[in-house]
């Protein structure tokens, strides 16, 4: 079946300007995070969905950052007055179910790059 | 809060011969371990993980990995290495409790390179 899927695979924007990244889970899995994947890093955990809310969004690291995820599907990562300091990998994962033994299945992530 | 350490940047090994990955992690409870390879240009894929039970675990490509938690140590292993192993190896953890700080989320190690020559 379809993995999860991100689009655009690629961004480019200027300092400054406002993107949003868009994550399509497994159809039928209920929780979907979001995670940054600097060069030589590891993922980092950004924010995690229930459905339609936002059960953990601590990872989020400034109020420029906010995500969405309207009907319990596709969710929105929208980051506000872009920073260069902001350029790497999002990546969104989905899992099956809410409990923390579920393995979490990413998608190829979006690449921005903020000049 | 939990952490995961992978002391080794790379690893280098020789195809047929067996090899390690090693992994280690700190919770507050119990942990739910998780590894993940990415390929060049490709998004992170689930390899195997251990919840509770048997100490060690089975997955995809012939990978297993060993619990150990005294050593709070979770390795990954394979007795034969194919060049097509060749990638960037992560090792994850979740803590069962909510000890904050994004608990919700797989917490990674920084990644280790395997190098398997032919």
């Amino acid at each position: 079946g379809a993995g999860v899927s991100q689009t655009p695979s690629n961004k480019v924007t200027e300092k400054g300007k406002y993107v949003e990244l868009r994550c399509d889970p497994i159809s039928g899995h209920t929780a979907l995070y979001w995670y940054r994947q600097s060069l030589g890093q590891g993922p980092e955990f950004l924010i995690y969905f229930q459905g339609t809310g936002a059960a953990d969004d601590s990872g989020l690291p400034n109020d420029r950052f906010f995500a969405v995820r309207p009907e319990g599907s596709v969710s929105t990562l929208k980051i506000q007055r872009t920073e260069r300091g902001d350029s790497a990998v999002y990546l969104c994962a989905s899992s099956l179910g809410v409990s923390r033994t579920y393995e979490q299945y990413f998608g190829p992530g979006t690449r921005l790059t903020v000049t | 809060a939990q952490s995961v350490a992978q002391p080794e940047d790379q690893v280098n090994v020789a195809e047929g011969n067996p090899l390690t990955v090693k992994c280690t992690y700190s919770v507050s409870g119990n942990p739910y371990l998780f590894w993940y390879v990415q390929y060049p240009n490709r998004g992170l894929q689930f390899l195997l993980k251990y919840i509770t039970g048997d100490n060690l675990v089975k997955g995809s490509y012939g990978f297993e990995a060993e619990f150990n938690k005294s050593q709070t140590s979770f390795h990954l292993k394979k007795p034969s290495a194919l060049v097509s192993d060749s990638a960037l190896y992560f090792c994850a953890v979740r803590d069962s409790l909510n000890s904050g700080g994004g608990a919700d989320g797989l917490t990674f190690g920084k990644g280790t390179h395997l190098i398997i020559q032919p």
